[in-house]
């Protein structure tokens, strides 16, 4: 079965310093990772997406995640963390076949970054 | 593009009444999720469609959720009899039929039953 962790409930940054927001997963096959985004009173918004190739994805505002294998991870980091970033993110994963069609999203149960400046 | 729709955005209700949530989702998207977020149990999946047609189920609490996709451009997620327990955010969300396609997530509906 397919599974994502994300151990921390909180992560707390000062404004300008570097952040990351971790995520494990679980899959029997393939991965298709993906990190979103909630602010208060919205739906999720895509970040990012690895389904192959370079380890090292980037999104949307300055965003960008590391996939590592052999740990089963794939952090979300940011080089300088801004205020504007406080927000939920939620991990998710699906298993992959590469062509395949959509299957369920599953979702880790999220993380509060809070950035103070 | 006007994202997905959903509607009403706040929804209250007192406990026995019969809720419809509505949902628009992207045009060209044919695949349709409904989930639940509360914050005893984070993001749940309830059911989901492709092409119009239920793929998985298992997520329905019971008899008492029903979700229908008539067409391509509209869906519904029915409560009947709605109760206490059910208050939480409910969010549409649509996609391309591909499993490397991300999701598009409406901005939900806060439901209130009292």
């Amino acid at each position: 079965a397919q599974s994502v962790a994300q151990p921390e409930d909180q992560v707390n940054v000062a404004e300008g310093n570097p952040l990351t927001v971790k995520c494990t997963y679980s899959v029997s096959g393939n991965p298709y990772l993906f990190w979103y985004v909630q602010y208060p009173n919205r739906g999720l918004q895509f970040l990012l997406k690895y389904i192959t190739g370079d380890n090292l994805v980037k999104g949307s505002y300055g965003f960008e995640a590391e996939f590592n294998k052999s740990q089963t991870s794939f952090h979300l980091k940011k080089p300088s963390a801004l205020v504007s970033d406080s927000a939920l993110y939620f991990c998710a994963v699906r298993e992959g076949d590469y062509g395949g069609s959509q299957g369920n999203l599953i979702f880790g149960k999220g993380t509060k970054l809070s950035v103070k400046p | 593009d006007a994202g997905v729709i959903q509607s009403p955005r706040h929804e209250v209700t007192e406990m026995g009444q019969e809720v419809t949530l509505r949902c628009k989702p992207i045009s060209g998207h044919n695949s349709l999720f409904w989930y639940r977020q509360t914050m005893m149990r984070g993001l749940e999946l309830l059911i989901y469609f492709n092409n119009n047609v239920p793929i998985d189920d298992s997520g329905m609490p019971e008899d008492r959720f029903s979700a229908k996709m008539p067409n391509a451009s509209f869906s519904t997620l029915k409560i009947q009899p709605s109760e206490p327990r059910d208050s939480a955010v409910y969010f549409c969300a649509s996609g391309k039929d591909r499993a490397n396609s991300p999701l598009h997530f409406g901005n939900g509906t806060r439901l209130t039953v009292t």
